[in-house]
């Protein structure tokens, strides 16, 4: 079992310019969070995806934006980057929404803007 | 909005027990507190999660007190590798999870 896998690992990217992460979660998980995680700070929830809709949205504007695809993989969309948008983004999954259960994470896409 | 309150950060020696303090003294009855762990630059680890009961497995123990208001992590023998940020949790679901600060917690040889 590969665990949740992310890509690209690394990113550079110019202000303004557009960004998609990628994220294939765990065997047998359906559920997929992402977070947005910056230099010295915890990770912060950005959205979670089920059955290919987005859930449940943390504190973040609409130029993030995501998608769940039917074998449960899922994408983040960042337009329009910011320098501020600079951090590591992580990629949870889970076995379904709602059950206390816990949290696979990836090792995450670190993006650079320039 | 993390809810909880933990130590910036702690030191243990290499073969002590690593005790790890958390208030979390607004908890409701169906929230669940969860800790998580960061070594540097990868992603967080699971430890341990709890209601109510204290909570054991090959990583660590739970220890929640009876009000539900605090806990405690323990790592029973603590290596080098323990090294690392711990994050307590409190949430309805493991999906969606509000990370604190954390406490970063150094074992020293």
């Amino acid at each position: 079992d590969a665990g949740v896998t992310q890509s690209p690992t690394h990113l550079i990217k110019t202000r303004g310019q557009q960004v998609t992460l990628r994220c294939s979660p765990k065997s047998g998980h359906d559920t997929v969070s992402w977070y947005q995680q910056a230099l010295g700070q915890g990770p912060q929830f950005i959205f979670q995806y089920y059955e290919e809709e987005e859930r449940q949205r943390g504190n973040f504007p609409d130029r993030f934006s995501g998608h769940q695809f039917p074998n449960y993989s899922s994408e983040l969309n960042v337009n329009a980057l910011l320098l501020g948008d600079s951090a590591l983004y992580l990629c949870a999954s889970s076995p379904q929404v709602g059950l206390n259960t816990e949290a696979f994470f990836g090792q995450g896409t670190r993006l650079t803007v320039v | 909005d993390a809810k909880t309150t933990q130590p910036t950060s702690m030191d243990c020696a290499e073969g002590r027990a690593a005790n790890l303090p958390c208030n979390h003294s607004t908890i409701s009855g169906n929230e669940y507190v969860y800790w998580y762990r960061q070594i540097h630059s990868q992603g967080p680890q699971y430890i341990i999660h709890g209601l109510k009961n204290n909570e054991t497995n090959e990583m660590a123990s739970l220890i929640i007190t009876e009000d539900r208001k605090s806990s405690t992590l323990i790592l029973p023998h603590a290596t080098l590798r323990d090294t690392a940020v711990y994050y307590c949790i409190v949430q309805t679901g493991a999906n969606n999870l509000f990370f604190g600060t954390g406490t970063r917690l150094t074992v020293i040889p």
